[in-house]
């Protein structure tokens, strides 16, 4: 595809329960980036990879979220013991993997913890 | 700590032009980064700021002042479609990591 996309659109999970949340990058791309945005603020980062190796995972709130990117690809965020403050939409990113480089956004996955 | 501020909320008419200011602190810096995104959609890249001065892309452009930790983006000839959240981002700690701020809402009215 042309671009960034990411799967599912929505999902509606229990308190407790795991979750994965699917990133497809743009073609090429090494970098990959994850972040949230709750409504009316902008997007918190989450962690981002260069090739299949965490750069930065300083913003991954605490040890119940997990990303993984095994083959420099496709990434899939992991959330376990799901909590309604997780509740969100979760952007992930991908660039060409330079500094000051263009990133571009997939349209998000809209987790709701009920 | 690490802050980034700009204004909530801007309101103009078709035609005219809105300025928005980003105020940011953060521990290190490598560049200013503006993002547009329109309810409901994707934030999309409007422009970089490595260095002091000012860049233009079309109807957009965008200032950086590193001695003043300062920046901004002009929006020229607004047109109903330029209506969207508008936000500023640092890549302070690390280059991929983008630090946003809370975003600007532009209205923009007939």
């Amino acid at each position: 595809g042309a671009g960034v996309s990411q799967t599912p659109s929505n999902k509606v999970t229990e308190k407790g329960k795991y979750v994965e949340l699917r990133c497809d990058p743009i073609s090429g791309h090494t970098a990959l980036y994850w972040y949230r945005q709750s409504l009316g603020q902008g997007p918190e980062f989450l962690i981002y990879f260069q090739g299949t190796g965490a750069a930065d995972d300083s913003g991954l709130p605490n040890d119940r979220f997990f990303a993984v990117r095994p083959e420099g690809s496709v990434s899939t965020l992991k959330i376990q013991r799901t909590e309604r403050g997780d509740s969100a939409v979760y952007l992930c990113a991908s660039s060409r993997g330079l500094d000051g480089d263009t990133q571009y956004f997939g349209p998000g996955t809209r987790l709701t913890v009920l | 700590g690490q802050s980034l501020e700009q204004p909530s909320e801007v309101t103009a008419v078709e035609g005219a032009i809105v300025q928005i200011n980003c105020t940011y602190q953060t521990s290190g810096f490598y560049g200013l980064s503006w993002y547009q995104q329109h309810d409901g959609g994707a934030p999309t890249f409007l422009s970089y700021n490595a260095l002091d001065g000012l860049e233009e892309t079309g109807r957009f452009s965008s200032f950086l002042s590193r001695s003043d930790s300062y920046g901004y983006l002009l929006l020229q000839e607004l047109q109903m479609k330029d209506s969207a959240s508008y936000f500023c981002a640092v890549s302070g700690d690390s280059w991929g990591k983008l630090q946003f701020g809370a975003g600007t809402q532009v209205v923009v009215t007939p």
